[in-house]
């Protein structure tokens, strides 16, 4: 069974802070990882997708991936009460399809 | 670009009853998806077209439910006879072909079964 965990949270963090949302994948042939972020109500959007090893930034955000370990991180500087949120970490574990698996989202708050 | 259209928003129904779910994808988009979403867990997938042809449906409870993309363009899930556990958010989401940037999702349907 390829499982996709998160730790469902609630992550508290300061305005102005860093927070960083860990995500741990049991397929080592994954190849492409996703980040999501679902504001309560409303469908998931896409923030950031990663495929190689290392970090990979997009503004406020950067994604860390470590295939040998099998961990993918999302880092958000600066931290807004706006990125309050669940991000979903969705990874693809099957070569050469678009299907993904994904956790159940880890919970953010960001305290003004 | 419009983006992925659902509809109904919300439906709220009685267990036994069956129900149906509308989605029309990005224009150009051939990959369609539809995800069920239960409330605190991350989105499932259900079944998985490219243009009409069914790609994986390994995780559609066929018992109950039935999807159809006529003509590689909109698509419908259908829900025959609803159970309580059914009650969920049914996402549907489109991605051009070989694209590996992820795909869009709709606004979801949210069902309820009383």
């Amino acid at each position: 069974q390829k499982e996709v965990e998160q730790n469902s949270g609630p992550l508290s963090v300061p305005e102005g802070a860093i927070a960083s949302l860990n995500c741990t994948y049991s397929d080592r042939g994954s190849q492409s990882f996703f980040w999501y972020r679902q504001y309560s109500g409303k469908s998931p959007e896409l923030i950031m997708f990663i495929y190689s090893n290392g970090d990979k930034e997009d503004g406020r955000f950067t994604a860390q991936l470590n295939k040998a370990s099998q961990y993918v991180s999302l880092l958000i500087r600066d931290s807004q009460p706006s990125d309050s949120a669940t991000y979903l970490c969705a990874v693809n574990t099957s070569p050469g399809t678009y299907k993904y698996i994904f956790g159940t989202g880890t919970r953010l708050k960001v305290l003004a | 670009e419009a983006g992925v259209a659902q509809s109904p928003r919300y439906k709220i129904i009685e267990k036994r009853q069956s129900v149906a779910f509308w989605c029309n994808p990005i224009s150009g988009h051939a990959t369609l998806y539809w995800y069920q979403q239960i409330l605190g867990q991350g989105p499932k997938l259900l079944i998985q077209f490219q243009n009409n042809g069914v790609v994986d449906d390994s995780q559609l409870p066929k018992d109950r439910f039935s999807a159809e993309r006529l003509k590689g363009v909109d698509s419908t899930l259908k829900i025959q006879p609803a159970k309580l556990e059914d009650s969920a958010v049914y996402l549907c989401a489109s991605q051009e072909i070989d694209r590996y940037y992820g795909y869009t999702f709709g606004s979801g349907t949210r069902l309820t079964v009383v």
